[in-house]
Formats: C-alpha cells, structure tokens, sequence
C-alpha cells in the first residue's frame, strides 16, 4: 500500500534558523514521484518540488533544499535561515503511475511550521 | 494565466442539508480531481475527472456525494445528505491530460471550507 508518514506534527522555530521536516513514504512500485507542497493560512496548496524515482539527486532552490535517500524511503525538506513567510503547513506527498493513469497524490497529515520572529 | 477557481468559499449548513461546490479548471487542463481535507489531515482524492470521464471515484461516498464534469471543463461536487463528518475543505485541482509515462502538476484552487453543523 502507498503511505507518506509525516512524523513531525508540529515545528516551532526563531527566525534564522535551519529546519528540516522529514518525510518517509511506502510504496510497492519502481516508478513513482514525490512532491512537497505549502498551504499557507489562505488555505491554497503551492507546489514547491517534484522528483521522480529515478532520479536521486538532491536539490536546492534558494533557502529550500531537499534530500532524497531510496535506501531509506525518505524525502527530507530543509529551509535555510528561516523566515516568518515560511510560516504554513508543509506536506509531502507521493503519486505513482496506475492503470489508466491516474497520477493520483497520496499525501502525509502534515508538519505546520511555526517561524517566530 | 487565471488559476483554479472555486465557489464558495465558505459553507455553514445544517446536518441532512444538501449543499454543492463549484470549480473552474485552468483553460485546456484535461484533468480535474476533487480532494478533502479534514482538519489536521492531508487531502485524500475523492474523484478524478480525465476530460467528462471518471478514471478514479474509488474514495467517493457514493451513497451521499456525488460529482459531474459537464461538457470537460467545470465541475460540481455535490453531498446530499450532509453529515456532521463531511465538514472539510473540498479541494479542487487540475492538469494537464494525465499520463502513465510523464506526469502532468496538478494547480489547486483555493477551497471551500464546508461546516456541518
């Protein structure tokens, strides 16, 4: 069965500080994407990465980066020198090609980010 | 580009009341997908549209929701009797055509945040 376990319910942070929210998922198939995504307050979902399976190299755009380890089934998100802005729930979030191809996202329950200033 | 657009935004009704969501993708997205989010939850798909076809409703309540793609472009998510349980926000998103071999991000609206009261 496909599963995203987000362990860390909540985060509390100063500002500047690094943060890491980690991210562990199951799945049976070889091909699969893994993504994170931010909901702010305003309650819309902003996508921030996709990976796919294949591809194991780790990413940083600006303060974000992330860390993909298939050995251990994890897709840790880092933010770099914290900001207020950051502030929001982060979820990752898993999708597999099926069938009739569905692309469906399976996603974790969520790490909400409290920065402080 | 204009985004996903929702209405309403918010929704107080009573239980056994019926109520009804509305989307509009983003012009020329084959893919439609209706999610809930339960407080302190992930989004789980309920329903996937691929133009005005179903490809994936395996989540739906079908003995109270019910949802149509008219034409494949907007679509109505429908619960009919509502219960105390479906108070959420009902994300809707869409894509590009989905695929097997690719995959296509999905852009979600903003919400509509449902009370049963």
């Amino acid at each position: 069965a496909q599963k995203v376990t987000q362990a860390q319910t909540e985060i509390s942070v100063v500002e500047k500080e690094d943060v890491t929210l980690d991210c562990v998922y199951e799945t049976r198939d070889t091909t699969y994407y893994l993504f994170w995504y931010k909901q702010p307050p305003s309650g819309e979902l902003v996508f921030l990465i996709r990976r796919n399976s294949f591809d194991e190299q780790n990413e940083i755009s600006g303060r974000y980066s992330w860390n993909f380890q298939k050995s251990t089934s994890s897709f840790n998100f880092t933010i770099t020198a914290s900001q207020v802005v950051d502030s929001a729930v982060y979820f990752c979030a898993l999708s597999e090609p099926y069938g009739g191809a569905t692309n469906k996202l399976i996603f974790g329950t969520g790490t909400l980010l409290a920065v402080q200033p | 580009e204009a985004g996903v657009a929702q209405s309403p935004r918010y929704k107080i009704i009573e239980k056994r009341q019926s109520v009804a969501f509305w989307c509009n993708p983003i012009s020329g997205h084959a893919t439609l997908y209706w999610y809930q989010q339960i407080l302190g939850q992930g989004p789980k798909l309920l329903i996937q549209f691929q133009n005005n076809g179903v490809v994936d409703d395996s989540q739906l309540p079908k003995d109270r929701f019910s949802a149509e793609r008219l034409k494949g472009v907007d679509s109505t998510l429908k619960i009919q009797p509502a219960k105390l349980e479906d108070s959420a926000v009902y994300l809707c998103a869409s894509s590009q055509e989905a695929g097997e071999i690719s995959y296509n991000e999905q852009f979600f609206g903003p919400g509509t945040r449902l009370t049963v009261l």
